[in-house]
Parts: C-alpha cells; sequence; structure tokens
C-alpha cells in the first residue's frame, strides 16, 4: 500500500469550502485513492474515490492531478457536523498483498461557527 | 437497519482470558475485514475474508483468529488476551474483495487490565 502524507489537522469555519490535500508519491498503477471520514467513537465512512482527474459526489470532489501523486478532497459550505477525521487510502489490496494496511493518523478536520 | 453491526460495543477483561467479538452485514457484501485502531488512532488491517476464504493475513499473533460461518458474517477470536490487545476493533465488509467502498461497524472497544 501507497504511504500516504496529509496535515495533521485543519480548521475551518462554517460555510467555507475546505481542501484536505494528501500526497502518495509511490502509487502504483492499480493503486485507487480513497477517502474516508471518521467520526469520535465510530468507524470510519466512506467517502468518495478516483483513479484520475475528477470525481464528484452528492458529499464532495476529489481532484487528482495527471500524475497521480497527489490528491485532493474538497468538501464545500463545510458545517459544523464536518467536524472529523478524514483519511487518505490508497492502494488495491486484492491479491494477499501483505503490505501494512495501515490508514494513517488522517486530518482532524474542525469546523467553527 | 444497521448495514454492519458488531458485538459487544464494549469489552472490558482480565490478562490472558479467551474472547470473541461478533459482526454481520445485511449488505449481501462478498468480502469482509477487521482493523485495529490502537491508542494512536493508527486503523490497521488484520484480516480480510472474501467467500470464506482468507484473502489477506496481516502479521498478527496467531492468537487471533478470524472466523466466518457464512458470508454474513465475520466473527474475531482472541485467545490469551494481552494488555497491548487494548484497542478498538472494527468490522467493515465491501462488495468487492480490491478493499474499495468499505462499510465499517461501530467498533468493539477492548480493555484489558
Amino acid at each position: 500500500l501507497a504511504k500516504t502524507t496529509q496535515p495533521i489537522s485543519m480548521d475551518s469555519y462554517e460555510g467555507q469550502e475546505v481542501n484536505i490535500t494528501c500526497s502518495h508519491n509511490n502509487i502504483a498503477t492499480n493503486d485507487y485513492i480513497t477517502w474516508y471520514q471518521q467520526f469520535p467513537s465510530q468507524g470510519p465512512r466512506f467517502i468518495i474515490q478516483g483513479y484520475k482527474t475528477k470525481v464528484t459526489n452528492e458529499v464532495a470532489s476529489l481532484f487528482i492531478p495527471a500524475d497521480r501523486k497527489s490528491s485532493t478532497l474538497s468538501l464545500p459550505r463545510v458545517s459544523l457536523s464536518d467536524t472529523a477525521v478524514y483519511y487518505c487510502l490508497v492502494g488495491e489490496w486484492y491479491g494477499g498483498s501483505q503490505g501494512n494496511l495501515i490508514f494513517g493518523k488522517g486530518t482532524k478536520l474542525s469546523v467553527k461557527p | 437497519d444497521t448495514a454492519v453491526s458488531q458485538t459487544p460495543k464494549y469489552l472490558v477483561t482480565q490478562m490472558g482470558n479467551d474472547k470473541s467479538i461478533k459482526c454481520e452485514q445485511n449488505l449481501g457484501h462478498d468480502t469482509m475485514y477487521w482493523y485495529k485502531q490502537d491508542s494512536k488512532k493508527f486503523l490497521k488491517i488484520m484480516f480480510s475474508y472474501n467467500n470464506k476464504e482468507l484473502i489477506i493475513n496481516e502479521t498478527v499473533p496467531n492468537r487471533f483468529s478470524p472466523k466466518s460461518p457464512d458470508k454474513a458474517h465475520l466473527n474475531l477470536h482472541i485467545n490469551s488476551l494481552e494488555l497491548g490487545d487494548s484497542a478498538v476493533y472494527f468490522c467493515a465488509s465491501s462488495q468487492e474483495a480490491s478493499g474499495r467502498d468499505q462499510y465499517f461497524g461501530p467498533g468493539t472497544r477492548l480493555t484489558v487490565t
């Protein structure tokens, strides 16, 4: 699984757009980029997934440049309920990889009123 | 209806005991997983099962054994519990064996005293 690097924390205010960038320099050809959201005392929740260019769903957008060495999760007009930890995960797990499949510490987003 | 459920939610036990955590998913997914989230919030995959076959076996102690009676269930049995086993354990499932788009359970907080 490709190693990812994210900011440890970010602060924002309600109504703002938040962009969280993840670096994954050693991403492999078959790897997908997935973002999860985790609230305290809950399991992670899938947000969005992409391979290249741009993906948009009802929750967020994911921007992936041509070299795929980074990706940006964009949350439009955040609210207080978006305060959570956001994990970037890169990899293709099928095949029985024995690598370290670790989510990492993620980015703790704090949205203020 | 809960998509992925785990029981118990909290488990406090003494060192040396044997305990099990149950997981059930009603999504009709083909693959289920167990993750461990430690005190530093790292979320690390332990096992995954696809159609009753173990396809990822992370380097965890053999005191941990996943048991899948059917496609909808993946239980985690732990023998001879140690202090270091204290963590939150999450069950997850996905339609594809690649691990994309996983749905997580609420977690089981295990405390070993």
